[in-house]
């Protein structure tokens, strides 16, 4: 079946402007996952949903990162007033939910901020 | 804070040599810990993993082992082959910290031929 998806591949754009990040989970994985990975370094924790709702927004860096997942599907990471720093490969997981199913990742969004 | 520490960052190995990739963690109350491979521009992919009751765990050529008391586990390959060569991260589920994952910092694993 198709693993989890996630659009665009690649997003340049300057600083200050405002983007959106989509992930599309594995069909029936009800926990959804948002990581961010700078280069060399290991996945860093965003934003974890459970259905529809935030179980845990403890990784977002500051008040311009957001998530949604309006209808427990697809979600997506919004980043206003971007920054330099912000510039990194984002990665999308979704599971079954709980702590021992496996976390199936997204190919990334290589995000580049000018 | 809870983090989980990787070593080594790189590693060379021959051919049909063996590879061990360690890690550490802070949490004692961590019950998850999979490892995961990720190729050059490619996603993670989840490769073995270990719950915190079990002390030992094989599959194939890849094994991961799991210390509690002295809070740390470790990857072994066996016989390497070039299509190994790869970043391989450690992980956990830290216990008091949801579902998500912590991970290593990397190890770049490189098997010549």
């Amino acid at each position: 079946g198709a693993g989890v998806s996630q659009t665009p591949s690649n997003k340049v754009t300057e600083k200050g402007k405002y983007v959106e990040l989509r992930c599309d989970p594995i069909s029936g994985h009800t926990a959804l996952y948002w990581y961010r990975q700078s280069l060399g370094q290991g996945p860093e924790f965003l934003i974890y949903f459970q259905g529809t709702g935030a179980a845990d927004d403890s990784g977002l860096p500051n008040d311009r990162f957001f998530a949604v997942r309006p209808e427990g599907s697809v979600s997506t990471l919004k980043i206003q007033r971007t920054e330099r720093g912000d510039s990194a490969v984002y990665l999308c997981a979704s599971s079954l939910g709980g702590v021992y199913n496996e976390q199936f990742f997204g190919p990334g969004t290589r995000l580049t901020v000018l | 804070g809870e983090n989980v520490e990787q070593h080594p960052s790189t590693l060379s190995v021959q051919e049909g040599d063996s590879a061990v990739i360690k890690c550490t963690y802070s949490d004692s109350a961590s019950n998850y810990f999979p490892w995961y491979k990720q190729e050059l521009g490619k996603r993670p992919q989840l490769i073995i993993d270990i719950r915190s009751n079990v002390g030992e765990k094989k599959d194939q050529r890849i094994a991961v082992t799991l210390n509690k008391t002295a809070k740390h586990f470790s990857l072994h390959i066996t016989e390497t082959q070039p299509e190994d060569s790869a970043v391989y991260f450690c992980a956990a589920i830290l216990g008091n910290a949801g579902n998500m994952l912590t991970f290593g910092g990397g190890t770049r694993l490189m098997v010549k031929p």
